[in-house]
């Protein structure tokens, strides 16, 4: 069964900065692309950024996040990160860690998410 | 940027009732690539739909997906308790991807 399992959220100030980490198993991680979606509280669901597979990596950005955040991923430790920096109050949601194939980029699997607050 | 517009906001049905739900790109997407999922209270969205018609393994055949033109459906033929939530459609085809506003299927 594809685990993915989100850490790294806190309470942060705005201007501060934060690392969110995603540790998958049950797939072979190098195989998959991966993104990173985030749902403000009562609010609807928001891609934020995307990494491709498997070893010539390219990514991609909301606008809104765009020049702040990077993702980036580790394939010998089975692992993606989001790098957050220059964060504001808008940034506060929870932060989603989710799969997708080589080539088609729908949302297959969903961690569990992790809460960064901004305040 | 694609934008998507769900209509309905809110559906009210009945246990047993159809529902269709709808999605407009603003411009037409790459290969229909459009998925559907659904994220009931306090939950993780599940994806149903992909490519516009493809049920995700394990999803109940009484969910469909259909397209034409700019415009997509999801369609659940006879609703059960566990169906009622909120679904969102999503386009893959061009960045950056773009989720609808979502749908909430409410028990009337």
């Amino acid at each position: 069964e594809v685990q993915l399992v989100e850490s790294g959220g806190a309470l942060v100030k705005p201007g501060g900065s934060l690392r969110l980490s995603c540790a998958a198993s049950g797939l072979t991680f190098g195989r998959f692309s991966f993104s990173w979606v985030r749902q403000a509280p009562g609010k609807g669901l928001e891609w934020v950024a995307f990494i491709s597979g498997p070893s010539t990596f390219y990514t991609k950005y909301a606008d809104s996040v765009k020049g702040r955040f990077t993702i980036s991923r580790d394939n010998a430790k089975n692992s993606l990160f989001l790098e957050m920096n220059s964060l504001r109050a808008e940034d506060t949601a929870v932060y989603y860690c989710v799969s997708s194939n080589l080539y088609y980029y729908y949302m297959e699997v969903w961690g569990n998410g992790t809460t960064v607050t901004v305040s | 940027e694609i934008v998507l517009t769900q209509s309905p906001v809110t559906l009210s049905l009945s246990p047993g009732e159809g529902a269709t739900l709808s999605c407009w790109a603003s411009e037409e997407l790459s290969s229909d690539y459009l998925a559907w999922y659904q994220q009931k209270p306090g939950q993780v969205p599940r994806l149903l739909i992909y490519g516009a018609s493809s049920r995700a393994p394990g999803i109940p055949d009484r969910f469909s997906g259909s397209a034409s033109g700019t415009d997509y459906t999801l369609t659940i033929s006879r609703l059960e308790p566990e169906d009622f939530a909120v679904y969102y459609c999503q386009q893959y085809g061009n960045s950056p991807w773009t989720f609808g506003q979502g749908t909430r299927v409410e028990i009337k």
